[in-house]
């Protein structure tokens, strides 16, 4: 079936470094990708997509490149604080209606 | 504007007990909807999803079920608990007919003793 990768479980960067977190896809028919942030002990809550139409997307600090040649998005993370510790997942849709396909999610730890 | 509600926000319940946990959406007309198990820091599993009243597809059933009774409600339930079924179990919506992003609901942490 198709899968996404994430394929770091766990990321720790210190403050006001960047972080990256990588996930790949399979399903060549994939146009939507999301990401999602999870704070300990809350649920998830929606931070950035990107769409297959365009290759880059930034909202503020955070960033997400897509490289479907590679079927291959990655969120960027600039200027991190210590807010930003969270499991960030990826997913990308797949189908029809609106199905996504999730990432097993990456632990980030922004370190003081 | 849209929100979701699930309930209870929390249970803990025996072995062999019955449970069922509610999500409704209010805002949206017919929304495609999701239950999601997350084990106890552990990755995201689609249980259900329905994109219509009174049809709900199974992705992994985990020996509970789902229910869609009216548009912007949503069940999961089981007979039967078992002490695999403990973690945070999680409802989402999404707008039909285009890829977009899913809102969550704020989640139920259920603790099977």
């Amino acid at each position: 079936g198709e899968k996404v990768e994430q394929h770091q479980s766990t990321l720790s960067v210190r403050e006001g470094d960047s972080a990256v977190i990588n996930c790949t896809y399979t399903d060549t028919a994939s146009s939507y990708f999301p990401w999602y942030k999870q704070e300990a002990g809350k649920s998830l809550h929606f931070v950035i997509d990107i769409r297959s139409n365009v290759d880059r997307k930034q909202s503020q600090r955070l960033t997400v490149l897509l490289d479907k040649k590679a079927k291959r998005f990655s969120l960027h993370i600039t200027a991190t604080q210590p807010e930003d510790s969270a499991i960030y997942f990826c997913a990308a849709s797949v189908g029809d209606n609106s199905k996504l396909i999730w990432g097993l999610g990456t632990s980030l730890v922004v370190n003081p | 504007a849209q929100t979701i509600h699930q309930w209870p926000v929390a249970e803990i319940k025996a072995v062999g007990s019955p449970l069922s946990l509610g999500c409704t959406i209010k805002g949206k007309s017919s929304p495609n909807l999701y239950w999601y198990w997350q084990a106890t820091g552990g990755t995201l599993q689609q249980l259900f999803y329905s994109i219509t009243v009174g049809q709900v597809e199974s992705v992994v059933q985990l020996n509970l079920s789902a229910s869609r009774p009216k548009d912007d409600q949503f069940i999961l339930s089981t007979e039967k608990l078992l002490l695999s079924h403990s973690g945070f179990y999680l409802c989402a919506w999404s707008p039909t007919g285009e890829d977009s992003d899913y809102t969550f609901g704020s989640g139920t942490r259920l603790l099977v003793i």
